[in-house]
């Protein structure tokens, strides 16, 4: 069961939007439109910012967006702020199983 | 207000058995399907396994399948995790989480524990 691929680390100056990508299979974020995004700051459980790959929770940012195309979602934040800084992981639905990303660390510098 | 509290964790050896309990509040816990989802010191969450609103389904990564056993008890909205045969590589933070959609699994968790710490060493 092999995770989803994510970039180690990103990086944006406050302001500025950042991408982050989340890449999996036909098996998983390819046949699915269950794509979550998680943030998590030291320390603290994982926080639901995206759910049915482009969906925001109630009292989720709207600088928060999701898409995806093909194997490939995409969590994009824009108007960087301090407190965005954190770890970020996506979540496909695979039928019989989840999967994650193995986690994005955002620097906002 | 949902809340979920996780509680059990302790320090292992290897090959020995430990069971998890989550204790949920604040939602009509017979209506939702539960996760455990792990994560290593240092690295990446794992989804663990799953167990349907009415406990008639459950689910395993291939990492814990044959060693660990999900459960529920809707009359006392309590999760449970059943831990068996464990490894040095299954010590890690268990969240129990809670799945977004009603009386169906989507894995887009809405709701988190704060975790309950696993340590199996010798």
């Amino acid at each position: 069961q092999s995770a989803l691929t994510q970039p180690a680390s990103v990086s944006g100056s406050p302001g500025q939007s950042i991408t982050i990508s989340c890449t999996g299979t036909s098996s998983d974020v390819g046949s699915y439109n269950l794509v979550s995004w998680y943030q998590q700051h030291p320390g603290k459980a994982p926080k639901l910012m995206i759910y049915e790959v482009s969906k925001r929770p109630s009292g989720v940012s709207n600088r928060f967006s999701g898409s995806k195309s093909g194997n490939t979602a995409s969590l994009t934040i824009s108007g960087l702020q301090a407190e965005d800084e954190a770890d970020y992981y996506c979540c496909s639905y695979a039928g019989s199983r989840g999967v994650f990303g193995g986690g994005t660390k955002l620097t906002v510098l | 207000e949902v809340q979920l509290v996780e509680s059990g964790g302790v320090v292992v050896q290897p090959g020995g058995s430990l069971r998890l309990s989550c204790a949920a509040s604040g939602f009509t816990f017979d209506d939702y399907t539960m996760h455990w989802v792990r994560q290593a010191p240092g690295k990446g969450l794992e989804w663990v396994s799953l167990i349907s609103w009415d406990g008639g389904s459950t689910y395993y990564a291939d990492s814990v399948k044959g060693r660990f056993t999900i459960s529920r008890d809707n009359s006392k909205n309590s999760l449970y995790l059943q831990m068996n045969s464990l490894r040095t590589e299954d010590t890690a933070l268990y969240y129990c989480a809670k799945d977004r959609s009603r009386m169906e699994y989507s894995y887009e968790l809405d709701y988190w524990g704060q975790g309950t710490l696993v340590t199996v060493s010798s």
